[in-house]
Parts: structure tokens; C-alpha cells; sequence
């Protein structure tokens, strides 16, 4: 079965510090992968998603980056933090192309909180 | 650019009581609909919807989608306290871009409070 693996799941980061956040996928290959925040009372804003190794379509501009150096293996990053990069952050994956219609499969999330 | 907006955006119930949430959308090359629950961390699948006209149902959720008016609605009847969460849509779009592929745009959730 597949599952997917969000890590760490609290952080707490000084203004200025780098972050990277890590999600994987196992039980899968070629999946959709996806970075969401949500901020307190908000819905879920999607940041980043990948169709494959190395392509990565940037939603809205920001001091966040991602990258997929594996196919089942998604990073958001940060050289910077700021305050406003607060949030809870959700990893998600959907099948990929061959498949139709499908739901989210989200991680844990991790809540982050810049100091 | 793919817009979904959910109403309202809190409601505040007794136990017993049957509620009806809202989302209307946006998107370009629609491709389905979804509803989540959100208590605490992850969202959990509820409903995925994309033929207008055919209600979904489970237990006491029931949802269902109207492809013309561009919306969905979500029905609880006979809440509970566990009931009491965030409601996520969200909506499938197929994007033409390099990569040609689908994206999942949220809206921004209805927050429901059951009141014993």
C-alpha cells in the first residue's frame, strides 16, 4: 500500500535561518507531488508541484524553493525565513498521468513557527 | 487563474441539526471535485465528484455537483460532535503548460462547530 512521510513535524526557526522540509512517497512510482501551506484559518494554499524529477511549477512567488531529486522524494526549502513563512505545511501526492480522477494523499504536515 | 470560494466561511450548530456547506469554482478544465475533513493535521478524503447531478453519500455526508452553475454542496444531516472540523473543496483542473498536468486548488474551508 502506499504511504507517505512528512517530516519533522513541529519546527520552530529563528528570522534569517534556512529550512528544508521533507516529504517521500513509498509504495508508488511516477506520483504527482505537491507543497501546500495553510495558514491559521486559511484553506490550503498550493506553494509547489511536481510532475517528475527536476520539473517543478512555482505557484506564487516567495523566498521558497522545492526541488525532486528522486522521483518519490519532495523538498521545500528556504535560504531565508521570514516571519510570514509561518504555517502549517502539507505534502501531498495524487498518481500520476496514466491515472484519472483520483484524490490526495496528504502527509501530516508540519507546523512551522518563525521566531 | 483556478479561484474556489467556500461559504460560509464558520458556522456554529447544535448537535442534531442538519447542515448544508457551499463551494463555488473556477477552473479551467475542470476535471472533478473533491471535499476533505480537517480536524487536526492531515485532511481526510470525503467525496470526489465529476458528473453534475449525482449525489454521493455516505453514512450521513451526502455531496453533489452542478457542472452548469459551477458549484457543490456538502450535507450533514444529523450532527455530531465529531462532526466539528474544517470542510476543504477542492477542484481538479487539467493545466496546459509544459508539463500538462492536473493541480488540486483549495478554497479557504468552512470551519463547523457542533454544539452539544
Amino acid at each position: 500500500s502506499q504511504t507517505i512521510h512528512q517530516w519533522p513535524a513541529t519546527l520552530v526557526q529563528p528570522v534569517g535561518s534556512p529550512l528544508s522540509l521533507e516529504c517521500t512517497v513509498e509504495g508508488t512510482s511516477n506520483p504527482n507531488l505537491y507543497w501546500y501551506r495553510q495558514a491559521a484559518g486559511r484553506g490550503l494554499q498550493l506553494l509547489f508541484y511536481s510532475v517528475g524529477i527536476g520539473q517543478i511549477s512555482s505557484e506564487v512567488p516567495q523566498n521558497l524553493s522545492a526541488s525532486r531529486p528522486q522521483d518519490r522524494q519532495f523538498i521545500l526549502s528556504s535560504k531565508k525565513l521570514l516571519l510570514s513563512d509561518s504555517g502549517f505545511y502539507l505534502c501531498a501526492w495524487t498518481p500520476g498521468r496514466a491515472y484519472l480522477n483520483t484524490e490526495a494523499f496528504f502527509g501530516q504536515g508540519t507546523r512551522l513557527t518563525v521566531v | 487563474e483556478d479561484k474556489v470560494v467556500q461559504s460560509p466561511l464558520s458556522l456554529v450548530v447544535h448537535e442534531g441539526d442538519t447542515v448544508t456547506l457551499n463551494c463555488s469554482y473556477e477552473v479551467t478544465n475542470f476535471r472533478s471535485l473533491l471535499w476533505y475533513k480537517q480536524e487536526k493535521k492531515a485532511p481526510t478524503f470525503l467525496f470526489m465528484l465529476t458528473s453534475s447531478g449525482i449525489e454521493k453519500k455516505s453514512g450521513r455526508l451526502s455531496s453533489i455537483l452542478d457542472k452548469k452553475e459551477l458549484f457543490s454542496i456538502l450535507n450533514i444531516t444529523a450532527t455530531q460532535t465529531g462532526d466539528s472540523a474544517v470542510y476543504l473543496c477542492a477542484v481538479e483542473g487539467h493545466t496546459i503548460s509544459n508539463f500538462g498536468n492536473e493541480k488540486l486548488t483549495f478554497g479557504t474551508g468552512t470551519r463547523l462547530t457542533i454544539i452539544p
